[in-house]
């Protein structure tokens, strides 16, 4: 167990519907960090923040976004969603915001139909 | 822009028989390069951190190393419990932003 919370684990929608990813990071973590997924493209880096404050972005489409709450969860919104979004969000913590060494969360299985 | 690339992109293994993964890797300035082990259907599991050319780190059958361009996730005598997928990441000088590699898939038949 990594400590990451992840919710919901499995969510099934239709395109063009919007859905929120939710995180609780490692207790003592303000490094919050959300990844990509899918079979043909391997872990994808969309954001990061860090205690509250967005530091680095990835490939994050603008129908995505993120924030990250003073209590440190974090959430995805996803918004019109296609077919191809479908893939596997991740979320990551660590204790600082500079490290490598992040701790994963289960995931959230997203199927868009 | 940071690249990271791993090989091969399969491996299968008898038990017991030794091989090497390798990540190579190009940054303008690397700032760590790491290993994580991901299971199907779970998230990365953190296992090494390497700094600097020449450094290595071991963890029972599992043994990292690092030069300037590459790094080599090396396992000995492998069991059918080390079968998962591999990844390699950097972290660069220049940002916040951890890139992975598309990883190896591991495969041991006991």
């Amino acid at each position: 167990d990594s400590g990451v919370t992840q919710t919901p684990k499995h969510l099934i929608t239709a395109t063009g519907q919007r859905v929120t990813l939710r995180c609780s990071p490692r207790s003592g973590d303000l490094s919050v960090y959300w990844y990509q997924q899918s079979l043909d493209q391997g872990l994808q880096f969309l954001i990061q923040y860090y205690n509250g404050e967005e530091r680095a972005k990835g490939n994050i489409l603008e129908r995505f976004s993120a924030q990250q709450f003073p209590d440190l969860h974090s959430e995805l919104n996803l918004s019109s969603l296609e077919l191809g979004d479908s893939a596997l969000y991740f979320c990551a913590s660590g204790r600082t915001m500079d490290t490598g060494e992040l701790f994963f969360g289960e995931g959230s299985r997203l199927t868009v139909l | 822009e940071d690249q990271v690339t791993q090989s091969p992109e399969a491996l299968r293994l008898q038990e017991g028989e030794s091989s090497s993964l390798n990540c190579s890797y190009t940054v303008s300035g690397l700032r760590g390069l790491f290993w994580y082990r991901q299971d199907p259907g779970k998230g990365p599991e953190f296992l090494f951190t390497l700094y600097s050319a020449g450094e290595e780190k071991e963890k029972e059958r599992l043994k990292a190393t690092l030069t300037k361009k590459e790094s080599f996730l090396h396992i000995t005598a492998p069991k059918p419990e080390d079968s998962a997928t591999y990844l390699c990441a950097v972290r660069d000088t220049g940002g916040f932003k951890t890139i992975f590699g598309a990883g190896t898939r591991l495969f041991v038949k006991a």
